[in-house]
């Protein structure tokens, strides 16, 4: 059972380019999740996603684009990366938001912008 | 706007000592309160999680209290052991409807 993924897990990219995280979950998941984590910040939203080809805004947006055609894949893509988007990137998922609301977290992807 | 205020940043304790983090909230309309633990280069998973109906909610060694009227609710981590040394986040939800809001989370170190 691989439950959720993500890849790469360490990725170094420059300015300007554009980067895509991949998340993948195998539970069937209505719910996925973007998250970065920064020193101080804890985690912040970046978006989320009720369904397939549902999407919503988190917290810290701009920068970022989202799609999800499939359940149970959610990319993250950084369209012009740039240096204050190098952080850490969770993706999470849960299998309903009205039910128990627990988050199950990928093991992260470690981005540096240059 | 930080609607979930999350404290201490660090803590250290002694091994077989209490731990306590806590956390105050503004929105009255949450009525979800998980915890989070979260390994060093690992992703965060559940510990523990209250709903306002309840003051208190313990699982083994972890305890979390709960005070609807002063907006707070803590975790207190019994016979605090190395192996909890971790970073801990709280959270808050309205069920059903928001995402979940994370406290910015407190790094614990149990000391022996």
């Amino acid at each position: 059972d691989a439950g959720i993924t993500q890849s790469p897990r360490y990725k170094i990219t420059e300015t300007g380019r554009q980067v895509t995280l991949m998340c993948h979950q195998t539970w069937s998941h209505s719910y996925m999740f973007w998250y970065r984590q920064d020193l101080g910040h804890g985690l912040r939203l970046i978006y989320y996603s009720a369904a397939a080809d549902i999407t919503d805004k988190g917290e810290v947006p701009d920068g970022y684009v989202v799609s999800r055609s499939k359940t149970e894949n959610f990319p993250l893509t950084l369209e012009s990366a740039t240096r204050s988007q190098t952080s850490v990137y969770f993706c999470a998922s849960s299998k309903d938001r009205g039910a128990t609301d627990t988050q199950y977290f990928g093991p992260g992807t470690r981005l540096t912008v240059l | 706007q930080q609607q979930v205020k999350q404290s201490p940043q660090s803590l250290i304790v002694q091994k077989g000592g209490i731990s306590i983090i806590n956390c105050a909230y503004e929105n009255t309309a949450f009525d979800y309160f998980p915890w989070y633990q979260q390994f060093p280069g690992k992703g965060p998973a559940l510990l523990i999680a209250i709903r306002p109906d309840v003051s208190e909610k313990k699982e083994g060694r972890f305890t979390i209290s709960f005070n609807k009227s002063a907006k707070q609710f803590s975790l207190h981590i019994m016979d605090s052991q190395p192996g909890d040394s971790a970073t801990y986040f709280c959270a808050a939800s309205i069920k059903g409807n928001t995402p979940l809001v994370f406290g910015k989370g407190t790094r614990l170190s149990v000391i022996a």
